[in-house]
């Protein structure tokens, strides 16, 4: 299970925070990634950036996103975390953590969060 | 903007087969394996189909998927009513180093 939390509602050039919580699971599995993703009506599904341990921990991010992106993860409550920087109204939209389990699964998401619409006005 | 490409809509009768195609590149559908998700209205996506044409537990067989070089499609054989939803398939592309979505086919039960 997956479970997020984070506001709802962000100004204008500050910064979006979530966090998304583990259970059945740990953040520190050395065959799982996790992922956040993104859905709008305007750009669909939009895949964020993922965190995964191995020998060490790794981080990928979409191009288009990298210099305002970051994701952690926080062994200690068993979570990981999305923050977007300087983020503008086109960056509304639901906001998902996901579970890629592992090679047998290609690439494929298994577990999802319920989702937090996030709007960014002021 | 996706790299994949899905028909915005489909639909059948109770009891039809349907089939959703999903069109890609060398660098994605022919390079990796593919993914399909259901996306009932107000709901996270589910995966449907993995590894190109395997099914998690619980999906039923009547879902089934498959690839031929750039190419994918999903069929739904003996639709019913549940099975009107959104439904993307999903990719990872080697160029953009990043997992990517199809932008969504709706489909209907008349």
């Amino acid at each position: 299970q997956l479970h997020q939390s984070g506001p709802g509602l962000v100004e204008p050039s500050q910064t979006l925070s979530l966090t998304c919580a583990i259970s059945g699971d740990s953040v520190s599995s050395k065959i799982a990634s996790w992922t956040w993703i993104r859905q709008s009506p305007s750009r669909g599904l939009e895949w964020l950036g993922r965190t995964f341990s191995r020998s060490k921990w790794y981080t990928n991010y979409a191009v288009s996103l990298r210099s305002r992106i970051v994701i952690n993860s926080d062994t200690s409550q068993n979570l990981f975390s999305l923050q977007l920087n300087s983020v503008t109204p086109e960056d509304t939209a639901v906001y998902y953590c996901a579970r890629k389990p592992g090679a047998d699964w290609g690439n494929a998401l298994d577990i999802w969060g319920q989702g937090t619409m996030v709007t960014v006005s002021s | 903007q996706s790299v994949l490409t899905q028909p915005p809509s489909a639909s059948g009768t109770p009891g039809q087969r349907v089939t959703i195609s999903c069109s890609g590149s060398s660098s994605n559908i022919r390079s990796n394996t593919v993914n399909w998700y259901q996306q009932l209205p107000g709901t996270a996506p589910k995966l449907l189909i993995y590894s190109d044409s395997r099914r998690p537990s619980g999906v039923p067989d009547r879902f089934s998927g498959s690839k031929s070089g750039t190419s994918a499609s999903l069929a739904i054989s003996g639709l019913q009513s549940e099975d009107e939803a959104d439904y993307f398939c999903a990719a990872w592309d080697d160029s953009l180093n990043g997992y990517i979505f199809g932008f969504g086919t709706k489909v209907t039960v008349l």
